[in-house]
């Protein structure tokens, strides 16, 4: 399966200001996904990144909050973009393998960010 | 709409014992997949098993498989021989679904005790 490397793996931010969250694959790969974790829950899809057209964006999550690039088949980056506390999450970066046609998903080490 | 729902916020377990994490899903798709991941508390997502709706036989991968009761539409993991490394969150998800995006359970929070 894929090597990601996510970088930061964790950050403390001020209110107000924004991060950029990186993701290199070892292999090229059409989609890339991030996810956002709230403390205590579970995963929640932000956007797919697709190399060379605009990330497509779920409900709840819009471009000028979580500006996304995808420059290349292997690396994407997503932008936290003026923080608050509400912010504070695990940020994921994954890419799908297909295993006996299963689309599993294998995912960075995630990047942990406390707003304050 | 697709749902997984996870009943047990928390388990413990004693170090070499069977423990087994439930999973029920609702879906009207007759072909989808069910997967569980382990979280540590690193943070990083570990996928473990998968299970296609038309696998007739439970998949297993090493001490981790799956029950697999379709009429029930429950996907248990079942964990053999458990380890202190065990200690995690699992998470059950679906691809079921028109988009046939991951629909994530709230997970479950094994503990074992030494």
């Amino acid at each position: 399966s894929a090597v990601i490397s996510q970088k930061p793996s964790r950050d403390i931010c001020q209110r107000g200001t924004s991060l950029t969250i990186q993701c290199q694959v070892d292999s090229q790969v059409t989609m890339m996904f991030w996810y956002r974790q709230q403390p205590g829950q579970s995963l929640t899809l932000i956007a797919t990144a697709n190399q060379g057209s605009e990330a497509t964006y779920e409900s709840g999550f819009v471009i000028d909050k979580f500006p996304i690039s995808r420059p290349n088949l292997t690396f994407s980056t997503l932008t936290v973009s003026n923080m608050s506390p509400e912010d504070s999450s695990i940020y994921l970066c994954s890419v799908g393998t297909a295993p006996s046609g299963a689309n599993v998903l294998t995912f960075g080490a995630g990047s942990r960010l406390t707003v304050l | 709409a697709q749902k997984i729902t996870q009943t047990q916020p928390g388990m413990f377990v004693q170090e070499k014992e069977a423990v087994t994490l439930d999973c029920t899903y609702d879906t009207s798709d007759q072909s989808y997949g069910l997967f569980w991941y382990k979280q540590p508390s690193s943070g990083e997502m570990i996928f473990l098993i998968y299970q296609g709706s038309y696998d007739e036989q439970n998949a297993t991968e090493g001490r981790y498989s799956l029950n697999f009761q379709k009429a029930r539409k429950s996907a248990n993991l079942v964990i053999s021989a458990s380890q202190l490394g065990d200690s995690a969150m699992y998470f059950c998800a679906t691809n079921a679904g028109n988009n046939r995006k991951l629909i994530w359970g709230l997970g479950t929070s094994l503990a074992v005790n030494p």
